[in-house]
């Protein structure tokens, strides 16, 4: 069974301080992966598209990593915001199908 | 705001009826994808067209099918419903090429189909 996890299911961080989460794939079936934020009553918004083993992305304080030797991704934020309060997804490409998999997501809750 | 538009944006019916969800990508995207979300699952990737042909198929039932026009709006269609088929249908587009793996998606508000 192919899958993506994230961990963890939520976190809760002081505003200012800087955070990081996961995303998991299976490593030997990887063409892709995405990050999405998904805010409360919306609809998701692309943060980065991932496609090497290696790649690093960044927008702003957000940014990101990959490796695909080792099957995982990080999110990071640096100095966090309440606009950052979101939930974080990730979605991979576990085959040539563009079968695509979302894993659950990370609820980010930035406090005051 | 995304340029991806979806309607309606609520839609209440019953168990057996069918109904249809209408969705227009962003201008000049050639790809639109179908997800669901269920208050107990994540977000499912239905389907997939690319610039009117079917491009790739996920966990989409028998029940369902879709299909995406000349002009690129895309239509899911959604029949014999069932009380588990009451979730949040997005639709999202990308530009460009056949292969979704390396273009962001960029999502529509979603419809909110209840089913009683």
């Amino acid at each position: 069974i192919l899958n993506v996890e994230q961990s963890p299911q939520s976190l809760h961080v002081q505003e200012g301080d800087s955070t990081n989460f996961t995303c998991s794939f299976p490593s030997s079936n990887f063409y892709a992966l995405h990050w999405y934020r998904w805010e409360t009553a919306k609809s998701p918004e692309a943060l980065f598209v991932m496609t090497l083993n290696g790649d690093e992305k960044k927008k702003g304080r957000i940014s990101a990593t990959l490796n695909t030797k080792e099957g995982y991704s990080y999110l990071y934020i640096k100095g966090s915001q309440p606009e950052d309060s979101a939930t974080y997804l990730c979605a991979s490409w576990l085959d040539r199908d563009d079968k695509i998999i979302f894993g659950k997501g990370t609820r980010l809750h930035i406090l005051p | 705001d995304s340029g991806v538009t979806q309607t309606p944006k609520h839609l209440i019916t019953a168990t057996g009826q069918r109904v249809t969800l209408r969705c227009s990508p962003r201008s000049g995207d050639l790809s639109v994808y179908w997800y669901q979300q269920s208050l107990d699952q994540g977000l499912q990737f239905l389907i997939q067209y690319y610039n009117g042909e079917e491009r790739a198929k996920g966990n989409i039932l028998e029940r369902f099918s879709a299909q995406q026009f000349p002009d690129l709006h895309s239509e899911l269609n959604l029949s014999s419903l069932e009380l588990g088929d009451s979730a949040l249908y997005f639709c999202a587009s990308s530009v460009g090429s056949s292969s979704g793996l390396y273009n962001e998606q960029f999502f529509g508000p979603g419809t909110r189909l209840t089913v009683l």
